[in-house]
This record gives structure tokens, C-alpha cells and sequence, in this order.
């Protein structure tokens, strides 16, 4: 079952650029994370935002989440050639559930 | 540094085998968690277990069963493998939140193909 959606699914940019991913989601959440994943290895966890939160900052990261569009963007400011890879958003579903969903994934290249 | 293994990194059998994949967590954590990754599909979730000896079904558990022994170790398996199993197998754990903060640690992974 897909939860989460991101947009769009490959973005190419220059070092020192912003880069801005999006991510639709369907049913009510507690919290949306997202997460970073290089090339054939496992996902690393970025940033979590609660449901009653709507900005969220750690470094160069800056997250939004809007549950009355159920949407959340993840902004990476300044970008680097090492962040390039793909970004997975996830949503967990109120009731006290363990498990995440997660979406499809978008794949970042940042290039030098 | 927390820390989640997995047996293997790259993994080649053949038709028909029994396969196992074993993920262990230093992390004393409840939960352990098993998805396979395919390309424009990806992270559906085989398996979930909250406890030692617990387990839950995930998306798409067919083809598949898991082993909860102790804590820290969470077993995949492939009863008879087959082909379309050939994929990015990845374990993650997160401890108990009540879903209000379940952040998932995930290992390398394990690139299995099937003969």
C-alpha cells in the first residue's frame, strides 16, 4: 500500500543550487520523515515532522508539512555533489503504528 | 553508533534453493522490519516483527517467512527461491514509539539474484 508520492522523480542540478522535492500522501499521519538513500546501500533517516508541526530545520534541510493538502516538501539549500541520491519520503498511519510506508523515491544528481 | 548488519552484501543462488538472510541490530531494539526495494516500486515491506517470537505480515509476504529467535536477530527466508525474488533485500529497526517517533535504521542491504 503506497502512502507517500514524491515529485518529481528525477531532478538534475548544479552545485550550490537549491534543490526542492515534494511528497502527496493519502490518509491521516502522525508524522512524515524523510530519508536519504546512496547508491545500492540503505536508507539513512534525515528529518521527521510531527502532524501538529509545520516547519522543521536541521542544517541545510529545511521541511514543510501541509495535512490540509497532505503534502510535505523537503528543501536542501546550497547543494553539494555528496548529496547526490535518491529521497525517499515516508508516512507512518495514526494508531499507533510501528510500520512506515513509504514512497516510491526521487533521484537527486547534483552536479560539480 | 547504531548498527544494523546484514549476512551479506551480494548474494547469488539458484532456483529452487532455500535462502536465508540474516539482519542483527545492536540497538536492543523491538522492532525489525524486512523490505525488498525494485526499481519504480520501492520499499514494499515482507515482514514485521515488534517482539521476539512475533510477527506480522507485511505488503507482500507470499514466497516468504521470517525468524524471530532473539531480539537482536531478525531472519529472512526464502522457502524455495525463484526468480522474480531477485531483488534489494533491506532490514530495518526501530525501537517502540507508539508511532510517534519511529524512526527506522536500515542496513546495507543484500542484492540477491536468482538463477
Amino acid at each position: 500500500s503506497q502512502q507517500g508520492e514524491e515529485d518529481p522523480q528525477a531532478l538534475s542540478i548544479q552545485e550550490g543550487e537549491n534543490a526542492t522535492m515534494n511528497c502527496s500522501y493519502k490518509t491521516s499521519i502522525n508524522n512524515l520523515q524523510w530519508y536519504r538513500q546512496n547508491s545500492g546501500r540503505g536508507l539513512v533517516h534525515l528529518i521527521l515532522i510531527r502532524s501538529n508541526e509545520r516547519e522543521k530545520h536541521s542544517g541545510r534541510l529545511r521541511v514543510t508539512l501541509d495535512t490540509s493538502k497532505k503534502s510535505s516538501s523537503l528543501l536542501i539549500t546550497a547543494s553539494r555533489a555528496a548529496d547526490t541520491a535518491s529521497y525517499f519520503c515516508a508516512t507512518d498511519t495514526q494508531g499507533g503504528s510501528e510500520k512506515l510506508v513509504f514512497g516510491k523515491g526521487m533521484k537527486l544528481t547534483v552536479n560539480p | 553508533d547504531v548498527k544494523v548488519t546484514q549476512s551479506s552484501r551480494y548474494l547469488v543462488k539458484r532456483t529452487g534453493e532455500k535462502v536465508f538472510l540474516e539482519c542483527v541490530q545492536d540497538m536492543d531494539h523491538e522492532n525489525m522490519f524486512w523490505y525488498r526495494q525494485d526499481p519504480g516500486l520501492g520499499l514494499r515491506l515482507i515482514y514485521f516483527s515488534y517482539d521476539v517470537k512475533m510477527k506480522e505480515k507485511g505488503d507482500i509476504p507470499e514466497g516468504y517467512s521470517v525468524s524471530r529467535e532473539k531480539k537482536e536477530r531478525f531472519s529472512l527466508i526464502l522457502e524455495s527461491a525463484s526468480t522474480n525474488q531477485t531483488s534489494m533485500y533491506l532490514c530495518a529497526s526501530s525501537p517502540p514509539s507508539g508511532g510517534i517517533y519511529n524512526e527506522q535504521f536500515f542496513g546495507p542491504g543484500t542484492r540477491l539474484t536468482v538463477l
